[in-house]
Order: C-alpha cells, then structure tokens, then sequence
C-alpha cells in the first residue's frame, strides 16, 4: 500500500472561505502531483512539482496554488472558495524518471456551499 | 460544481468473458504509459505499465498492446470477474521540460454476474 496521505477527506465549507488541502508522502519522492477529477470524470492535471520550490501549473486551469517547501509535503490552497471548486482533488507522487509509476492519495472531496 | 471533460463511457461483460479497454494517447513523444484502475471513493491503482520499445507486457490476467503508429493502447483483462468493475485510465509520461503524468480519458468497467 502506497504511503501517501490526504486530509481531510471529506470537507464542505462556504463560499468566500480560504483552505487548504494536505497531501504527504512518506517515500521520498521528488515529483509530486495534483489532479481534479468530477464524479464520474477524467482526471485533470491541475498541479505538479519535480521538487523542492518547484511548482507548475498543469493543463487545466486552477484558481488554487500550491507550495513545496518540503519533500514529502505539497499542499494546495484555495484563497477563496466557491461552488465552482466543488470537485475530487487527487494528490500523486512518483520517483524522477521515466519509468516510474504515481501513487495516489485517497482523495479530498470538496462542496463548496 | 461546473464538470470538465467528458462522461466517462461504459463496457458492460459477462463475468468469465475477457475484456478489452481502449485508450487513445495524445503525444507521439511519449516512451512510457500506465495503466490505473480507479474504485468508487480511491484514488488510482498501478495496473500494468509499458514502454514505447515495447508493443505488448502481459502480468496476472493483464495484457497491455501499444500501437505507436495511432498512438493507441489496449487494456486486456482475461477472465473478468466482478472484482474488476471499476473505472479504468491510461496514463502516459509526457515530456515537455522534463516528465508529466497526463491521464487519458476513462473507461467503466461492469461486470454482469
């Protein structure tokens, strides 16, 4: 089983609120992601960092941000929630590499109200 | 919250039957592409992978074909039982300045007792 951690699970918080979703890794893995996935929907790479302060935007547009201050550790922060942010937020991480495969968190499920 | 992206499509089977998953790639680029396999309420799971000197890889009742030459991957489950009924993804490593994991779109997998 992948160590992997995202907390909380299940958040719902009302529009205008600023959060944060925790996401951390326990395997020492440099490249970190994050998807954005609606029920029933593709995966959307949203976030994604090779390391330490390094970050990239992926190839959907996101109101978040995040921060890679440390290895194991890549939180994403919404300075001010709306409906429009209700989704699945998936954290991954992966060796550098190629020919490396991502473990995934088990997800934060976001309702913005 | 407004959805992205497209409905995911469904593939219903007889249990015992074999199972054939379809994935379309997007950048002929890529040398190394995954497949997950996402249950209700998880994150994804690691499948099978393959890389791009390769066109086939079999594992446990898993056989991944990759069709360079129309950027398509196929998903083979042999003997499909209920525990498989999930959502399926291919994903593929993408080289831009270095190595990204873009998810392709997913398939749901029902398996009819």
């Amino acid at each position: 089983e992948a160590d992997i951690y995202q907390t909380p699970r299940y958040l719902v918080i009302g529009t205008g609120k600023k959060i944060t979703l925790e996401c951390s890794q326990t395997m020492g893995h440099d490249k970190m992601y994050w998807y954005q996935q609606d029920p029933g929907m593709e995966l959307h790479l949203i976030h994604y960092s090779y390391g330490v302060n390094s970050t990239e935007k992926g190839d959907l547009s996101s109101e978040s941000t995040v921060s890679r201050i440390r290895t194991e550790h890549f939180p994403l922060t919404l300075e001010s929630a709306r409906p429009s942010h209700t989704s699945q937020y998936l954290c991954a991480s992966s060796e550098t590499g190629v020919v490396t495969e991502a473990f995934f968190g088990q997800g934060t499920r976001l309702t913005v109200v | 919250g407004e959805s992205v992206g497209l409905h995911l499509p469904t593939l219903s089977v007889q249990e015992g039957d074999n199972s054939i998953i379809n994935c379309a790639y997007s950048n002929s680029a890529s040398d190394y592409f995954i497949w997950y396999k996402q249950e209700s309420g998880k994150g994804p799971q690691f499948i099978i992978d393959i890389r791009s000197n390769m066109d086939k890889r079999q594992g446990q009742r898993v056989t991944v074909l990759l069709n360079k030459t129309v950027k398509h991957l196929s998903l083979q489950i042999a003997a499909t039982q209920p525990g498989d009924s999930a959502v399926y993804f291919c994903a593929e490593n993408m080289k831009d300045s270095s190595y990204k994991l873009i998810f392709g779109s997913g398939t749901r997998l029902l398996v009819r007792p």
